[in-house]
């Protein structure tokens, strides 16, 4: 039984691009949360998605965007990249209500220079 | 601000000992989970607390939730290097995320 998968592990991107990060959740799980987690800190909430629709959003700026498709994988799109957005971005599954038993993946690096 | 604090921030200790891990907050939590986190990798889900005054085990490892849900904390006993890595505290305030702490970064020397 296959967990969290993210692809891709490792990135680099130059400051004003854009880019796309994907995950596929547990199997069995339907919800998908995404967290930006800067070195040494913890994990900060982006937001979540449920039945292909953004349930909550956290305190980051409309740069960041989302979308769940019907398979209930997920795809976390950074636009306009800045220095500040380098971090390891986690994605999350569970069932239903998504704030218990959160399962994560392993994580994307994303450097932005 | 961190809704949940966590202390101490890094604990180095020698193999054998016991160590406890301490999260605070002023908001009550509806549920609250330990992580444990190695470099470069996801966090991994230790447990999952949900009543005032739970404890769980899990082999060497006990967790506590407060009486008011506000608070919790890790204890190992006989730590072992595997233990390594950075624990992390999560609650959930009733919505639909999960809230960390800043985590606590914990080396067991050989």
């Amino acid at each position: 039984d296959a967990g969290v998968t993210q692809s891709p592990t490792h990135l680099i991107k130059t400051r004003g691009q854009q880019v796309t990060l994907r995950c596929s959740p547990k199997s069995g799980h339907d919800t998908v949360s995404w967290y930006q987690q800067a070195l040494g800190q913890g994990p900060q909430f982006i937001f979540q998605y449920y039945e292909e629709e953004e349930r909550q959003r956290g305190n980051f700026p409309d740069r960041f965007s989302g979308h769940q498709f019907p398979n209930y994988s997920s795809e976390l799109n950074v636009n306009a990249l800045l220095l500040g957005d380098s971090a390891l971005y986690l994605c999350a599954s569970s069932f239903g209500t998504g704030t218990t038993e959160a399962f994560f993946g392993q994580g994307t690096r994303l450097t932005v220079v | 601000t961190q809704l949940l604090e966590q202390s101490p921030q890094f604990l180095s200790i020698q193999e054998g000992e016991n160590l406890t891990v301490y999260c605070n907050s002023s908001s009550v939590f509806s549920s609250l989970q330990w992580y444990r986190q190695e470099p470069g990798e996801g966090p991994v889900l230790l447990v999952t607390v949900v009543t005032g005054g739970e404890v769980k085990k899990l082999k060497r490892l006990t967790f506590q939730f407060g009486d008011a849900r506000k608070d919790s904390s890790l204890h190992i006993t006989a730590a072992q290097p595997g233990d390594t890595g950075l624990y992390l505290c999560a609650g959930g305030l009733g919505d639909y995320k999960l809230s960390f702490g800043a985590g606590t970064t914990v080396t067991v020397r050989a």
